[in-house]
C-alpha cells in the first residue's frame, strides 16, 4: 500500500525560486492538508482541503498555495522562495472529515532555501 | 481553539524504566485526542487515540494513555522502555470545527532517549 506519497524527498532553492511539493494518496481520502515542521514548533497547519476544489487557510499560510483538482493530488506551491520557508513538510490525508478521523502522513519532504 | 501543551520537549529514560509523556489539552467540550510516534526521518505514526469509548486507550508498541477529564490530561505511558522507543513524539487535538476546520492541533512534542 502507497498511503501518502511525498515528492521530492529533498530540495535546495535559492531565494526567490518556485517549486511545487507533491503529494498524492490513494486511499480516497477526502481530507488533506499540509502541515510544516520546524525545530521546537512542533507541526503548524499551512493550508487544507476537504475534497476536490476546495481548499483553505490554516495557521501559516503565508507564502504558500494550493490546490486540489483531484481527490488523490494536493500540490502545495511556493511562489517565491524565502529562507524562512527552510523546514520540513509533511502532507496528510484522513478518511473522517470529523470525529475521530486520523491523519495518515507522508514520509516529508525537506526543504533548504538558501 | 482546541490546544494541547506537552511538557518537557526532553525525556530521558532507562532502558527497562517506566515512560511517561506528559500532554494537557484545552477545550471546553470533549476532545479527540490523539498520540503520534516519529523515527528519525521519518513521518508521523498513530500510536492511539481517543474517542470517548473507554478513558484507558491501548495503541501499537505497548503503549497506553489515560483520559482524565478532571485533570485535562492524556498522559503517554510504557511499562518498561525498548531502545526502540527512542523517537519523537506528538500529542494532538481534534474538537468541533472552529478557523482551522477539521485540523489536529499538535503539541510542540517530547524527544524521548532510551539509554542502556
Amino acid at each position: 500500500n502507497a498511503g501518502v506519497t511525498q515528492t521530492p524527498k529533498f530540495q535546495v532553492l535559492k531565494t526567490g525560486q518556485s517549486m511545487t511539493l507533491q503529494c498524492a494518496q490513494d486511499m480516497n481520502h477526502e481530507y488533506m492538508s499540509w502541515y510544516r515542521q520546524d525545530p521546537g514548533m512542533g507541526l503548524r497547519l499551512i493550508h487544507y482541503s476537504v475534497g476536490a476544489g476546495i481548499t483553505d487557510q490554516g495557521e501559516v499560510p503565508n507564502g504558500y498555495n494550493v490546490s486540489r483538482s483531484t481527490t488523490e493530488d494536493f500540490p502545495l506551491r511556493l511562489l517565491s522562495a524565502a529562507p524562512s520557508q527552510t523546514s520540513v513538510y509533511f502532507c496528510a490525508s484522513s478518511y473522517s472529515l470529523v470525529g475521530d478521523g486520523e491523519l495518515f502522513f507522508g514520509e516529508g519532504s525537506r526543504l533548504t532555501v538558501l | 481553539a482546541q490546544s494541547v501543551t506537552q511538557l518537557g520537549s526532553h525525556v530521558s529514560v532507562s532502558e527497562g524504566a517506566l515512560v511517561l509523556l506528559r500532554c494537557n489539552y484545552s477545550s471546553s467540550v470533549p476532545p479527540y485526542l490523539f498520540w503520534y510516534v516519529q523515527y528519525p526521518n521519518q513521518g508521523l505514526q498513530l500510536l492511539l487515540k481517543y474517542t470517548s469509548a473507554a478513558t484507558l486507550v491501548k495503541g501499537i508498541n505497548g503503549f497506553e494513555a489515560e483520559f482524565k477529564k478532571s485533570e485535562t490530561s492524556f498522559h503517554l505511558t510504557k511499562p518498561s522502555a525498548h531502545m526502540s522507543d527512542a523517537a519523537e513524539y506528538f500529542c494532538a487535538v481534534k474538537g468541533p470545527p472552529r478557523n482551522s476546520g477539521y485540523a489536529l492541533n499538535f503539541g510542540k512534542g517530547t524527544s524521548l532517549l532510551v539509554t542502556p
